[in-house]
């Protein structure tokens, strides 16, 4: 099973700030087999990114996400007040695919 | 514009059985994998199960193998998830996903309660 581990658990920032995820795999993911989510509360997850950095359709391009093998970033350019969310990444090499713990970026 | 609706939770005690179901529009549904996704309370995404176009393939976390049973039905463009035996860890919101890897649209959710 490859385990998927986020850090920070939890990130306090300001409109316009950069992010900076990690999530690293216990194992290689394969032909860049991950993907981002965006999820806040009562709502439904969100794609983000999907192949390592590929956006999904309609998400905009302050998002951007990179890495390979093991280690994965989720990239923020300038934060907006609607991105303070979970975010969580997936691999899905394996099935069923698995999720990280996530990232909670909060208002500071 | 697409769409996927859960429906079919609620309360229930341990060892119970309760079947989701989860419509979908927008999209021609028989040409997508399909997924369920939880997330227990103050806890992240776990990924349940997903089957195949035909249904000829499903996969299961294991911890629900051999109690839910994922399903659909192409020409109701619908798909369901059968949970038996079920116990307080059940207890979550679960998402429908459209696609079985990573999926691009997701309902809302439907609230399982195990009590």
């Amino acid at each position: 099973e490859i385990v998927l581990t986020q850090s920070p658990g939890t990130l306090s920032l300001s409109p316009g700030e950069r992010v900076t995820l990690s999530c690293r795999a216990s194992q290689s993911v394969t032909s860049d087999n991950l993907a981002w989510y965006q999820h806040k509360p009562g709502q439904a997850p969100r794609l983000l990114i999907y192949g390592a950095s590929t956006r999904a359709t309609g998400i905009p391009d302050r998002f951007s996400g990179s890495g390979s093998g093991t280690d994965f970033t989720l990239t923020i350019s300038r934060l907006e007040p609607e991105d303070f969310a979970v975010y969580y990444c997936e691999q899905y090499v394996t099935a069923p695919p698995t999720f990280g713990g996530g990232t909670k970026v909060e208002i500071k | 514009e697409v769409q996927v609706v859960e429906s079919g939770g609620g309360l229930v005690q341990p060892g119970g059985s309760l079947r989701l179901s989860c419509a979908a529009s927008g999209f021609t549904f028989s040409s997508y994998w399909m997924s369920w996704v939880r997330q227990a309370p103050g806890k992240g995404l776990e990924w349940v199960a997903n089957i195949k176009q035909d249904g000829s393939q499903s996969y299961y976390v294991d911890s629900v193998k051999g109690r839910f049973t994922i399903s659909r039905d192409n020409a109701k463009n619908s798909l369901y998830l059968q949970m038996n035996s079920l116990r307080a860890e059940d207890t979550g919101v679960y998402y429908c996903g459209m696609g079985g890897s990573h999926p691009l649209h997701w309902g809302q959710g439907s609230l399982v309660t195990v009590s």
